[in-house]
């Protein structure tokens, strides 16, 4: 069992629809990273959580420490957010646990 | 990210050469990582370097070492490449501030090894 777990795997949606991608976690993390891989490969980081919920343009992102917990929205999809999402915990010893990703396809 | 090179950005290579993918970062960073990148499996640690003087295992470094040159650049190399090493490869310069900053990824390297 991984330690970081995402769902779905894969994700089609019509342009426009609302999009959730959920994320748990089994370990201690000081920090919880959304990031996104663009289909040439490249990765660049959106969010970095450690608490409550953050926004950036139409995407928000939110945490559960409790719950071990985090997901990430985007509003009003388009399809230049097809991509591949990463959530990724890191511990105190900076290192990260990743999630497998979530493979997002957008449909004009 | 711009500051953040590797090289090659691909490479096709036989089963049992020696490989060096290279590294080079103008962010300043202390830290550097190795990453490897598997359909269906998430990034998994190669190495990593906390500065020129530190290096240390992943839980992937069998087959792999690694070469910190300089503050800048950080080389990994597969000392007898073999077909299960194919992936994509991922430079990670991270600042001192560890998982509580920007996590920054260098634009990948693809090797296929026949």
């Amino acid at each position: 069992k991984n330690e970081v777990e995402q769902s779905p795997q894969n994700l089609t949606a019509q342009e426009g629809e609302f999009i959730t991608i959920n994320c748990s976690y089994s370990v201690g993390i000081s920090a919880l990273h959304w990031l996104q891989q663009h289909p040439g490969g490249g990765i660049v980081s959106l969010f970095m959580l450690s608490s409550g919920k953050k926004k950036h343009g139409r995407l928000i992102a939110t945490i559960n420490i409790q719950e071990k917990h985090s997901s990430l929205h985007i509003t009003a999809s388009h399809p230049r957010d097809s991509a591949v999402y990463i959530c990724a915990g890191g511990n105190t010893g900076n290192q990260f646990y990743f999630g497998t990703g979530t493979s997002l396809t957008v449909i004009p | 990210d711009a500051d953040v090179t590797q090289t090659p950005r691909n490479r096709i290579t036989k089963t049992g050469k020696r490989i060096m993918l290279e590294c080079s970062q103008t962010k300043g960073h202390d830290r550097m990582y190795w990453y490897r990148q598997d359909p269906g499996l998430g990034l998994r640690l190669i190495y990593y370097s906390f500065d020129v003087k530190d290096i240390n295992k992943g839980e992937i470094s069998d087959g792999y070492s690694v070469s910190r040159q300089a503050q800048a650049k950080f080389s990994l190399s597969l000392e007898s490449a073999i077909p299960n090493q194919t992936a994509l490869y991922f430079c990670a310069p991270n600042h001192l501030a560890g998982v509580t900053d920007t996590q920054y990824f260098g634009p990948g390297t693809r090797l296929t090894v026949l």
